[in-house]
Protein backbone atom coordinates (compact mmCIF):
# COMPACT_ATOMS: atom_id res chain seq x y z
CA UNK A 1 0.00 0.00 0.00
CA UNK A 2 0.86 3.38 -0.83
CA UNK A 3 1.38 5.70 2.52
CA UNK A 4 2.91 7.31 5.03
CA UNK A 5 3.94 4.68 7.85
CA UNK A 6 5.19 5.53 11.45
CA UNK A 7 6.07 3.17 14.05
CA UNK A 8 5.60 2.40 16.75
CA UNK A 9 1.93 3.08 16.92
CA UNK A 10 2.27 3.63 21.03
CA UNK A 11 5.10 4.19 23.05
CA UNK A 12 4.93 4.16 26.72
CA UNK A 13 8.17 5.01 28.68
CA UNK A 14 8.98 6.18 31.67
CA UNK A 15 10.90 9.81 32.13
CA UNK A 16 14.47 10.54 31.26
CA UNK A 17 14.53 7.55 29.18
CA UNK A 18 15.43 8.25 25.55
CA UNK A 19 13.40 6.97 22.12
CA UNK A 20 12.94 7.08 18.98
CA UNK A 21 9.99 6.94 16.37
CA UNK A 22 10.49 5.98 12.55
CA UNK A 23 8.42 7.40 9.38
CA UNK A 24 8.72 6.27 6.06
CA UNK A 25 6.85 7.29 3.38
CA UNK A 26 6.62 5.11 -0.43
CA UNK A 27 4.73 8.25 -1.98
CA UNK A 28 7.55 9.51 -4.13
CA UNK A 29 7.46 12.78 -1.94
CA UNK A 30 10.36 15.23 -1.38
CA UNK A 31 9.32 16.47 2.10
CA UNK A 32 8.78 15.26 5.15
CA UNK A 33 7.43 16.71 8.47
CA UNK A 34 7.17 16.22 11.97
CA UNK A 35 3.88 17.24 13.84
CA UNK A 36 3.08 17.38 17.77
CA UNK A 37 -0.49 17.14 18.67
CA UNK A 38 -1.21 18.04 22.24
CA UNK A 39 -4.01 16.40 24.86
CA UNK A 40 -6.54 19.55 23.41
CA UNK A 41 -5.48 18.18 19.70
CA UNK A 42 -3.81 21.24 19.43
CA UNK A 43 -1.23 20.51 16.12
CA UNK A 44 2.10 21.67 15.83
CA UNK A 45 4.77 21.76 13.37
CA UNK A 46 8.27 20.82 14.81
CA UNK A 47 10.64 19.74 11.67
CA UNK A 48 10.38 19.79 8.27
CA UNK A 49 12.76 18.15 5.78
CA UNK A 50 13.73 18.54 1.90
CA UNK A 51 15.63 16.07 0.36
CA UNK A 52 17.30 15.19 3.56
CA UNK A 53 17.74 19.18 4.20
CA UNK A 54 16.84 20.68 7.22
CA UNK A 55 13.98 23.24 6.41
CA UNK A 56 11.85 24.10 9.33
CA UNK A 57 12.95 24.21 13.14
CA UNK A 58 10.57 25.51 15.37
CA UNK A 59 10.92 25.86 18.97
CA UNK A 60 11.84 22.83 19.52
CA UNK A 61 13.66 21.87 22.84
CA UNK A 62 17.06 20.17 21.92
CA UNK A 63 16.10 17.29 23.39
CA UNK A 64 14.52 16.41 19.99
CA UNK A 65 16.71 15.45 17.09
CA UNK A 66 14.98 14.45 13.90
CA UNK A 67 17.07 12.66 11.18
CA UNK A 68 17.08 11.86 7.70
CA UNK A 69 18.73 9.34 6.11
CA UNK A 70 17.30 9.50 2.95
CA UNK A 71 14.08 11.30 1.13
CA UNK A 72 11.67 8.44 2.16
CA UNK A 73 12.52 8.89 6.06
CA UNK A 74 12.16 11.03 8.66
CA UNK A 75 12.88 9.67 11.92
CA UNK A 76 12.81 11.35 15.16
CA UNK A 77 14.78 10.21 18.24
CA UNK A 78 13.91 12.00 21.56
CA UNK A 79 16.11 12.06 24.55
CA UNK A 80 15.71 12.51 28.58
CA UNK A 81 11.71 12.32 27.87
CA UNK A 82 9.59 14.63 30.14
CA UNK A 83 6.14 14.06 31.35
CA UNK A 84 5.37 17.15 28.77
CA UNK A 85 6.07 14.54 25.85
CA UNK A 86 3.54 12.84 26.35
CA UNK A 87 1.12 13.74 22.94
CA UNK A 88 0.46 12.57 19.90
CA UNK A 89 3.38 12.80 17.14
CA UNK A 90 2.72 12.70 13.21
CA UNK A 91 5.00 12.35 10.49
CA UNK A 92 3.34 13.72 7.00
CA UNK A 93 5.21 14.20 3.69
CA UNK A 94 4.37 16.00 0.59
CA UNK A 95 5.44 17.21 -2.76
CA UNK A 96 7.23 20.95 -1.89
CA UNK A 97 4.90 22.21 -4.82
CA UNK A 98 2.55 25.11 -3.12
CA UNK A 99 -1.02 23.68 -3.68
CA UNK A 100 0.03 19.43 -2.77
CA UNK A 101 -1.62 18.63 0.22
CA UNK A 102 0.39 16.87 3.31
CA UNK A 103 -0.45 12.99 3.61
CA UNK A 104 -0.21 11.84 7.52
CA UNK A 105 0.63 8.23 8.85
CA UNK A 106 -1.34 7.28 11.54
CA UNK A 107 0.41 9.08 14.91
CA UNK A 108 2.60 7.56 17.88
CA UNK A 109 1.14 7.93 21.04
CA UNK A 110 3.61 8.94 23.87
CA UNK A 111 2.45 8.17 26.98
CA UNK A 112 5.26 9.15 29.73
CA UNK A 113 4.72 7.35 33.14
CA UNK B 1 -2.65 36.83 16.65
CA UNK B 2 -4.20 33.47 15.83
CA UNK B 3 -3.49 32.71 11.97
CA UNK B 4 -5.93 30.52 11.80
CA UNK B 5 -9.51 30.75 14.14
CA UNK B 6 -11.81 27.82 14.26
CA UNK B 7 -14.67 29.19 16.60
CA UNK B 8 -16.82 26.35 16.90
CA UNK B 9 -15.55 24.31 18.95
CA UNK B 10 -18.29 21.53 18.53
CA UNK B 11 -20.94 21.39 16.48
CA UNK B 12 -24.07 18.76 16.08
CA UNK B 13 -25.82 18.34 12.65
CA UNK B 14 -28.71 15.82 11.25
CA UNK B 15 -28.21 13.13 9.58
CA UNK B 16 -28.69 14.22 5.44
CA UNK B 17 -28.80 18.14 6.72
CA UNK B 18 -25.70 20.23 5.42
CA UNK B 19 -23.37 21.55 7.86
CA UNK B 20 -20.60 24.70 7.54
CA UNK B 21 -17.67 24.68 9.59
CA UNK B 22 -15.82 28.40 10.00
CA UNK B 23 -12.40 29.33 8.99
CA UNK B 24 -11.35 32.55 9.27
CA UNK B 25 -7.18 33.36 8.79
CA UNK B 26 -5.15 35.75 8.83
CA UNK B 27 -2.04 36.73 6.66
CA UNK B 28 -0.58 39.66 5.00
CA UNK B 29 1.29 37.04 2.42
CA UNK B 30 -0.54 37.35 -1.19
CA UNK B 31 0.26 33.52 -1.56
CA UNK B 32 -1.41 31.21 0.43
CA UNK B 33 -3.22 27.94 0.84
CA UNK B 34 -6.33 26.34 3.04
CA UNK B 35 -6.62 22.98 3.75
CA UNK B 36 -8.97 21.26 5.26
CA UNK B 37 -8.94 17.78 7.02
CA UNK B 38 -10.82 15.43 8.94
CA UNK B 39 -9.68 13.78 12.35
CA UNK B 40 -12.07 10.72 13.47
CA UNK B 41 -11.78 9.19 16.72
CA UNK B 42 -9.64 6.36 15.14
CA UNK B 43 -7.11 9.23 14.87
CA UNK B 44 -5.56 9.29 11.67
CA UNK B 45 -5.40 12.58 9.62
CA UNK B 46 -7.04 13.11 6.32
CA UNK B 47 -6.95 15.44 3.77
CA UNK B 48 -10.15 16.80 2.44
CA UNK B 49 -10.16 19.91 0.35
CA UNK B 50 -7.98 22.41 -0.69
CA UNK B 51 -8.52 26.19 -1.79
CA UNK B 52 -5.54 28.35 -3.14
CA UNK B 53 -5.15 32.24 -2.60
CA UNK B 54 -5.77 32.67 -6.51
CA UNK B 55 -7.90 30.02 -7.42
CA UNK B 56 -10.84 31.39 -8.75
CA UNK B 57 -13.77 29.31 -7.59
CA UNK B 58 -14.45 28.01 -4.57
CA UNK B 59 -12.97 24.46 -4.33
CA UNK B 60 -15.30 21.01 -4.64
CA UNK B 61 -14.65 17.75 -3.68
CA UNK B 62 -17.82 15.17 -3.65
CA UNK B 63 -19.96 16.44 -0.48
CA UNK B 64 -17.55 18.94 0.18
CA UNK B 65 -16.89 22.49 -0.44
CA UNK B 66 -15.06 25.37 0.20
CA UNK B 67 -17.04 28.28 0.65
CA UNK B 68 -14.01 31.24 0.20
CA UNK B 69 -13.95 34.91 0.78
CA UNK B 70 -11.04 36.29 0.31
CA UNK B 71 -11.75 39.60 1.89
CA UNK B 72 -13.73 38.54 4.79
CA UNK B 73 -10.10 35.85 5.26
CA UNK B 74 -12.73 33.30 5.76
CA UNK B 75 -12.11 29.58 4.20
CA UNK B 76 -15.50 27.61 5.57
CA UNK B 77 -15.98 23.58 4.98
CA UNK B 78 -19.54 23.15 3.69
CA UNK B 79 -20.39 19.20 3.97
CA UNK B 80 -23.45 18.56 2.54
CA UNK B 81 -25.81 15.53 3.13
CA UNK B 82 -24.20 14.70 6.28
CA UNK B 83 -23.71 10.89 6.83
CA UNK B 84 -22.97 9.16 10.32
CA UNK B 85 -19.49 8.66 8.90
CA UNK B 86 -18.77 12.67 8.89
CA UNK B 87 -18.55 13.04 13.00
CA UNK B 88 -15.34 13.29 13.32
CA UNK B 89 -12.84 16.29 14.84
CA UNK B 90 -12.40 18.71 11.63
CA UNK B 91 -9.14 21.39 10.98
CA UNK B 92 -8.13 23.97 8.70
CA UNK B 93 -4.52 24.62 8.01
CA UNK B 94 -2.84 27.37 6.18
CA UNK B 95 0.31 26.99 4.50
CA UNK B 96 1.59 30.22 3.66
CA UNK B 97 4.48 31.18 0.39
CA UNK B 98 7.76 32.94 0.42
CA UNK B 99 10.97 31.09 1.75
CA UNK B 100 10.20 31.87 5.59
CA UNK B 101 6.91 30.17 5.50
CA UNK B 102 8.40 27.15 4.12
CA UNK B 103 6.33 23.96 3.60
CA UNK B 104 4.60 24.24 7.07
CA UNK B 105 1.06 23.90 7.67
CA UNK B 106 -0.58 25.72 10.83
CA UNK B 107 -3.15 24.25 12.04
CA UNK B 108 -6.62 26.02 13.77
CA UNK B 109 -7.83 24.60 16.90
CA UNK B 110 -10.30 21.92 15.59
CA UNK B 111 -14.32 22.19 15.45
CA UNK B 112 -15.42 18.35 16.65
CA UNK B 113 -18.40 17.42 14.44
CA UNK B 114 -21.63 15.17 15.64
CA UNK B 115 -23.51 13.42 13.03
CA UNK B 116 -26.92 12.78 14.63
CA UNK B 117 -29.88 10.35 13.39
Amino acid sequence: DTAVSQTPKYLVTQMGNDKSIKCEQNLGHDTMYWYKQDSKKFLKIMFSYNNKELIINETVPNRFSPKSPDKAHLNLHINSLELGDSAVYFCASSHSKFNQPQHFGDGTRLSIL
Amino acid sequence: AQKITQTQPGMFVQEKEAVTLDCTYDTSDPSYGLFWYKQPSSGEMIFLIYQGSYDQQNATEGRYSLNFQKARKSANLVISASQLGDSAMYFCAMREGGRGGGNKLTFGTGTQLKVEL
